[in-house]
């Protein structure tokens, strides 16, 4: 079975203060992870995503993520935020076996204060 | 609250026939769905954007021929895959835009068409 937690509704830093945005996963297979981006009115943007390649993922827009599989983690980084980054984002498992299907987290709303 | 039904979440058809997937708001009214496809291994991609009332958006490249998007409904959107060939054979997911409290969006658990 395959779930995804998302760990934290809403997250609210200042710009230009780092972003962490928590995901932990459980998966009977080797998962593929993804992380989304939503702005108001707009589909699903990727971020990045992991398919068993390096376990530290750099993505778009300054984002990054680190797959540790003792942890069960996947969490969402940057350095720095920025206004525009507010946003819901979204951690996506998905596990490639028979009855293969991706699982959505809750999301988390990241508000950013100038 | 908020959360979105979607049927069926597997079907299996012929080629040459016609599937509808149906996307459920059961607790709000969702003014605006989203419609997702997925690939072994990649990541979704949006296929449209359904508002209530009017004609859907489609992203390039997809067929809105092929891909009918009905919203008739603040509670109900359809995805209808007309003439389905195996190339068809995906991972739809819809999602829908609650416009309120914390969490904007919700999605449907996901439908598992394989056209044989």
């Amino acid at each position: 079975a395959q779930s995804v937690t998302q760990l934290d509704s809403h997250v609210s830093v200042s710009e230009g203060t780092p972003v962490l945005l928590r995901c932990n996963y459980s998966s009977s297979y080797s998962p593929s992870l993804f992380w989304y981006v939503q702005h108001p009115n707009k589909g699903l943007q990727l971020l990045l995503k992991y398919t068993s390649a390096a376990t530290l993922v750099k993505g778009i827009n300054g984002f990054e993520a680190e797959f540790k599989k003792s942890e069960t983690s996947f969490h969402l980084t940057k350095p720095s935020a920025h206004m525009s980054d507010a946003a819901e984002y979204f951690c996506v498992v998905s596990a490639m076996n028979r009855d293969d299907k991706i699982i959505f987290g809750k999301g988390t709303r990241l508000h950013i204060l100038p | 609250g908020a959360v979105v039904s979607q049927h069926p979440s597997r079907v299996i058809c012929k080629s040459g026939t016609s599937v509808k997937i149906e996307c459920r708001s059961l607790d709000f009214q969702a003014t605006t769905m989203f419609w997702y496809r997925q690939f072994p291994k990649q990541s979704l991609m949006l296929m449209a954007t359904s508002n209530e009332g009017s004609k859907a958006t489609y992203e390039q490249g997809v067929e809105k021929d092929k891909f009918l998007i009905n919203h008739a409904s603040l509670t109900l959107s359809t995805l209808t895959v007309t003439s389905a060939h195996p190339e068809d054979s995906s991972f739809y997911i819809c999602s829908a835009a609650t416009g309120q409290g914390l969490r904007g969006y919700t999605f449907g658990s996901g439908t598992r068409l394989t056209v044989v």
